[in-house]
C-alpha cells in the first residue's frame, strides 16, 4: 500500500524558516516524480514544486521561487521542502504527492497524496 | 502566468449528469487531470490523461478534452459525489503546473 506521511508543519513567524518532510513507503521511491501542493484555508489547491526521479529537475511556482527548495533522499525514501523567508500568504496545508507510472512511462502529475501538514505563518 | 478556468459551482439532482468544464490555452497540447476533494480530506485522482480512469474510480466518472476545454462528466451523480473538483494541467512549456480554481459540485 502506498503511504505518504508529511511532517514538520507548525507555527512560524514571518521571515522564518521551516523544513517539511514526507516519508514514502509501499513503492519504489526512486521511480517516481514527487510534488508538493498546498491549500490555504478555505481556498483551492496550488501546485508548489516538483522534482524528478533523480533530483536533477526541479520546478517551482513563481510565488516561491528563490524562497523554497525541493529535494529528495532516495536512501531515506523522503521528500523535503525547505521554506525560507516565510510570509503570511504561505499559510496552508502542504500535501506531498507521488506521480503515477503507466505503460507510457512515468508522469509528474500526482496520483497518490498524503494527508498533509499545516503551516501557519503568523506573529 | 498560466490559468485554468472552472465554474465555481455546479448543482444537479441525484441520478442526473453533472458536467464540469476546465478551459486553458495549452489544453490542446497538454493532458488534463481531475481531482476530487471531499471536505477535510486529501484530493483523489479521478481522471488522468484527459479520459483515463484510475482503478477503483466508478465508471460513472469520465473525461474528455477538445480544443481548449476539458470536461469531467459524472453520469448518474450520487450524493456521495458531492465534493470540490479540480482540473490540473501544465503550461505550454510543460514545466509549470497549475490547478483550476475548483468547482463545488452539489448533488441534492
Amino acid at each position: 500500500e502506498v503511504q505518504l506521511v508529511e511532517s514538520g508543519g507548525g507555527l512560524v513567524q514571518p521571515g522564518g524558516s521551516l523544513r517539511l518532510s514526507c516519508v514514502a513507503s509501499g513503492f519504489t521511491f526512486s521511480d517516481h516524480w514527487m510534488t508538493w501542493v498546498r491549500q490555504a484555508p478555505e481556498k483551492g489547491l496550488e501546485w508548489v514544486a516538483n522534482i524528478n526521479q533523480d533530483g536533477s529537475e526541479k520546478y517551482y511556482v513563481d510565488s516561491v521561487k528563490g524562497r523554497f527548495t525541493i529535494s529528495r533522499d532516495s536512501a531515506k525514501n523522503s521528500l523535503y521542502l525547505q521554506m525560507d523567508s516565510l510570509r503570511a500568504e504561505d499559510t496552508a496545508i502542504y500535501y506531498c504527492a507521488r506521480g503515477y507510472c503507466s505503460g507510457g512511462g512515468c508522469s509528474r502529475s500526482p496520483e497518490h497524496w498524503g494527508q498533509g501538514t499545516l503551516l501557519t505563518v503568523s506573529s | 502566468s498560466y490559468e485554468l478556468t472552472q465554474p465555481p459551482s455546479v448543482s444537479v439532482s441525484p441520478g442526473q449528469t453533472a458536467r464540469i468544464t476546465c478551459s486553458g490555452d495549452a489544453l490542446p497540447k497538454k493532458y488534463a487531470y481531475w481531482y476530487q476533494q471531499k471536505s477535510g480530506q486529501a484530493p483523489v485522482l479521478v481522471i488522468y490523461e484527459d479520459s483515463k480512469r484510475p482503478s477503483g474510480i466508478p465508471e460513472r466518472f469520465s473525461g474528455s478534452s477538445s480544443g481548449t476545454m476539458a470536461t469531467l462528466t459524472i453520469s448518474g451523480a450520487q450524493v456521495e459525489d458531492e465534493a470540490d473538483y479540480y482540473c490540473y494541467s501544465a503550461d505550454s512549456s510543460g514545466n509549470q503546473m497549475v490547478f483550476g480554481g475548483g468547482t463545488k459540485l452539489t448533488v441534492l
